[in-house]
């Protein structure tokens, strides 16, 4: 199955500026998913996104708070833009895992942000 | 997707099977339903998924009711390891990219 590398897996931001996280698949996937998890609360889905078009954003996001880069099929950015404590949550991606037996998915281990 | 039902928590003793509920009476005929669980500060884990029929794997078991609208997953020796939360999820399958629509699942804590 899919090995998912995601970095940073922490930092800490100042209210204001903007990060970004990475996702690195070991093999090509057609679409990759971002999450956000905020403290003690479960996953929500934050877009989808698929090379060489712009992601598409569930209700409640917008593109110019989380832009999304898709530049191959095994890499992809989640900028969260203008942050404030609100913003402090673990921000997962995720990709379909290998064809096969089952169409589960992986995950990477999260990005864990806190804004001060 | 339907919705899913899960009570939030359960206890079980280690070394013991633990039987973790779903309800999703709104299923339809070409949802699966699959299994999650995420360890503290860790991604979501694929257990299982199932579409009709009881399904078995080195992780678990999946129970699914005739009528479809219920599911149980089974950990048969449970371990303090097995200690997370547990999402139940029914989605599209047919190996398509369907997002996965997480609710609030059980958490489950194995005790000694």
């Amino acid at each position: 199955s899919a090995v998912i590398s995601q970095k940073p897996s922490r930092d800490i931001c100042q209210r204001g500026t903007s990060l970004t996280i990475q996702c690195q698949v070991d093999s090509q996937v057609t679409m990759m998913f971002w999450y956000r998890q905020q403290p003690g609360q479960s996953l929500t889905l934050i877009a989808t996104a698929n090379q060489g078009s712009e992601a598409t954003y569930e209700s409640g996001f917008v593109i110019d708070k989380f832009p999304i880069s898709r530049p191959n099929l095994t890499f992809s950015t989640l900028t969260v833009s203008n942050m404030s404590p609100e913003d402090s949550s673990i921000y997962l991606c995720s990709v379909q895992r290998d064809r096969g037996t089952n169409y589960g998915y992986t995950f990477g281990s999260g990005t864990r942000l806190t804004v001060v | 997707d339907a919705k899913t039902t899960q009570p939030p928590s359960m206890d079980c003793a280690e070394g013991r099977a633990a039987n973790l509920p779903c309800n999703h009476s709104t299923i339809s005929g070409n949802e699966y339903v699959y299994w999650y669980r995420q360890i503290h500060s860790q991604g979501p884990q694929y257990i299982i998924h199932g579409l009709k029929n009881n399904e078995t794997n080195e992780m678990a078991s999946l129970i699914i009711t005739e009528d479809r609208k219920s599911s149980t997953l089974i950990l048969p020796h449970a371990t303090l390891r097995d200690t997370a939360v547990y999402y139940c999820i029914v989605r599209k399958g047919g190996g398509s990219n369907y997002k996965l629509t997480f609710g609030k699942g059980t958490l489950l804590t194995v005790n000694p």
